[in-house]
């Protein structure tokens, strides 16, 4: 069956950066586009980024969409050798503490469908 | 302040039925599917309704979904102590180029 599985995730001061992994199994990651989700402590779920499956672009060409939030900061990217989407998070501020998830979706394409499967999280704490 | 807008809360007793909206706008709700998820407590989100009112395979059918227009309901049946959870709404927004969910829903079950 489907399994995501988060990392990286800790304690990192603000400004620093963090790349945090999502392994995922159980279906041919390199079909699907794939999500990262965050959640701040007792707060609502929010999108952080989309990626298509390679090769794949939007009518608008691209491959990737970011939240305003985390645009220009955050960077998503793929291994599809192994079977793993990432997230390098550089400058990082206090905000961007939070539960991260990331999920996958039924296509390949942009704009996505619906977030069909999730991982368990990885935590983030951004502090001095 | 979210894209799409949810109560912060609804209850309703054992047995009972409870409904759950989300209301957005012409370019997100209006344009494109809505999805559903789950988050019971300490857990992570999951998937509950997509393409507005289809169930994933093993998802009870207490569980249903609607849109009408630039809005959506969650509607649950038959209400049991096992669905307090936060429940939310997402969708694609076209002019924001952005995934938007609700603000979310937390169910009690009284």
């Amino acid at each position: 069956q489907v399994q995501l599985v988060e990392s990286g995730g800790g304690v990192v001061q603000p400004g620093r950066s963090l790349r945090l992994s999502c392994a995922a199994s159980g279906f041919t990651f390199s079909s699907y586009a794939m999500y990262w989700v965050r959640q701040a402590p007792g707060k609502g779920l929010e999108w952080v980024a989309v990626i298509s499956s390679n090769g794949v672009l939007s009518a608008d060409g691209r491959n990737k969409q970011y939240a305003d939030s985390v645009k220009g900061r955050f960077t998503i990217s793929r291994d599809d050798s192994k079977n793993t989407l990432y997230l390098q998070m550089d400058s990082l501020r206090v905000e961007d503490t939070a539960a991260y998830y990331c999920a996958k979706d039924p296509t390949g394409q942009l704009p996505p469908e619906y977030l069909q499967h999730w991982g368990h999280g990885t935590l983030v704490i951004v502090s001095s | 302040q979210s894209v799409l807008t949810q109560p912060p809360s609804v209850s309703a007793a054992a047995g009972q039925t409870v409904t759950i909206s989300c209301s957005g706008g012409t370019s997100n709700i209006g344009m494109n599917y809505v999805s559903w998820y789950q988050q019971l407590p300490r857990t992570a989100p999951k998937l509950l309704i997509y393409d507005n009112d289809m169930r994933p395979s093993g998802m009870p059918d207490r569980f249903s979904g609607s849109k009408s227009g630039t809005s959506a309901t969650l509607v649950i049946t038959g209400l049991q102590t096992g669905d307090e959870a936060d429940y939310y709404c997402g969708t694609w927004d076209r002019s924001l180029s952005a995934v938007v969910f609700g603000g979310g829903t937390k169910l009690t079950v009284l």
